[in-house]
């Protein structure tokens, strides 16, 4: 079975500050899918970046980037000059890419804080 | 058709009634999906349906929770005699999806189910 553990419960950064949330999972497939999804307070999920398990290239978008190492089992997920509008929970998830399998495995999560 | 919908948003019930959820996937998306969450946890998922199939049910889906998705379109979740452990976020997904190929969830804002 997979998992994923985000072992970051709550994380308080004041504004502009860089922050890095952690994300390790474990499985025995070699072919997954890896996710990052923010939930603002609203509720709602919003998808962040998928990752393949073949592309360890690790990717930057705007103030967001992803360092993916399949040596260390981790996806990691760094905001820099994090901004107010950055605190949300933030969840990192697993997808097996074999047949008939599409169901997310997402870890407990990580509460972020923002303080001006 | 700008995402998925989920209605209500908030429900509250007496324990032992009956409850049902509506969600409204982007038209386009084949696939749909429910996952619940739990105060402090990650979504965890309930079901699958490809098109009108319900391909795939997770153990937590107990003989009380029934989901359907007549015509491949809308999908309605419904849980009988309620129970104070059903109280949770009910979040419905889609994705479109071709072979073993998963193009992105797409969540709603969730369904609040709280049970007195």
């Amino acid at each position: 079975a997979q998992k994923v553990t985000q072992a970051q419960t709550e994380i308080s950064v004041v504004e502009k500050e860089d922050v890095t949330l952690d994300c390790v999972y474990e499985t025995r497939d070699t072919t997954y899918y890896l996710f990052w999804y923010k939930q603002p307070p609203s509720g709602e999920l919003v998808f962040l970046i998928r990752r393949n398990s073949f592309d360890e290239q690790n990717e930057i978008s705007g103030r967001y980037s992803w360092n993916f190492q399949k040596s260390t089992s981790s996806f990691n997920f760094t905001i820099t000059a994090s901004q107010v509008v950055d605190s949300a929970v933030y969840f990192c998830a697993l997808r097996l890419s074999g047949a008939g399998s599409y169901q997310l495995t997402f870890g407990k999560g990580t509460k972020l804080s923002v303080i001006p | 058709d700008t995402g998925v919908s989920q209605d209500p948003r908030h429900k509250i019930t007496k324990r032992g009634q009956n409850v049902t959820f509506r969600c409204d996937p982007i038209s386009e998306h084949n696939r749909l999906y429910w996952y619940r969450q739990t105060l402090g946890q990650g979504p965890e998922f309930l079901t699958y349906f490809q098109n009108e199939a319900q391909l795939e049910k997770s153990r937590l889906l107990s003989d009380r929770f029934s989901a359907e998705r007549p015509k491949g379109s809308f999908s309605t979740l419904e849980i009988q005699r309620t129970e104070q452990g059903d109280s949770a976020m009910y979040l419905c997904a889609s994705s479109l999806g071709r072979g073993n190929q998963g193009y992105g969830y797409t969540f709603g804002s969730g369904t609040r189910l709280t049970v007195v």
